[in-house]
């Protein structure tokens, strides 16, 4: 069956230290990988994607990840946080296996400390 | 435990049909999120509300309207379909923090 895990419920960093939001999958076929970042009382905003192509993509806001096949991960980073990257981020996976659907992980809540 | 549901789980309508999407949230859950997700599309923030009261607004044609009732559950109401009306609607809910998805309602438009 198709699932996304975000092992960490919250991640703590300091501002200006690099921070890192986990993510493992499980699908069927080639993954299609998202992350989406929710800011209090607003709905989803898209960070970045993986369809194909170099493992490491660049999106939004300084964010990046990581795709790594062999480990099925897909780990958010940033090399240095900021304060106001604090908020509520979600990993994402679309099968298209039979017709598509996206699974979306349970969230990590990311403080950041000035 | 409770997740949350979303009625019906598909529905086909003709172009120019109207179709309601109902969402009920997890209970004690006050805020309700919807989103749309065209084919190969990534899923596009629609609405929200908080304690029965619109809180935020995103790409929400103004042929749609949607609501929160006093029981938390929310509807989407969509007229004058238009075949790119086609699309997986996704409902969620939160109370505070966290936000929990529905396994969306498909919507055929033909």
């Amino acid at each position: 069956a198709q699932s996304v895990a975000q092992p960490e419920d919250q991640v703590n960093v300091a501002e200006g230290n690099p921070l890192t939001v986990k993510c493992t999958y499980s699908v069927s076929g080639n993954p299609y990988l998202f992350w989406y970042v929710q800011y209090p009382n607003r709905g989803l905003q898209f960070l970045l994607k993986y369809i194909t192509g170099d493992n490491l993509v660049k999106g939004s806001y300084g964010f990046e990840a990581e795709f790594n096949k062999s480990q099925t991960s897909f780990h958010l980073k940033k090399p240095s946080a900021l304060v106001s990257d604090s908020a509520l981020y979600f990993c994402a996976v679309r099968d298209y296996t039979g017709g598509f659907k996206t699974i979306f992980g349970a969230g990590t809540r990311l403080f950041v400390k000035a | 435990a409770a997740g949350v549901i979303q009625s019906p789980r598909h529905l086909i309508k003709e172009k120019r049909e109207t179709a309601t999407l109902k969402c009920y949230p997890i209970p004690r859950h006050d805020t309700v999120y919807w989103y749309q997700q065209g084919p190969g599309q990534d899923p596009q923030f629609l609405i929200s509300f908080y304690e029965k009261m619109q809180s935020d607004k995103g790409s929400i044609p103004d042929r749609f309207s949607a609501q929160q009732f006093s029981d938390y559950h929310s509807e989407l109401n969509m007229s004058s379909l238009e075949l790119g009306d086609s699309a997986l609607y996704f409902c969620a809910s939160s109370l505070g923090s966290g936000q929990y998805f529905g396994p969306g309602t498909r919507l055929t438009v033909t």
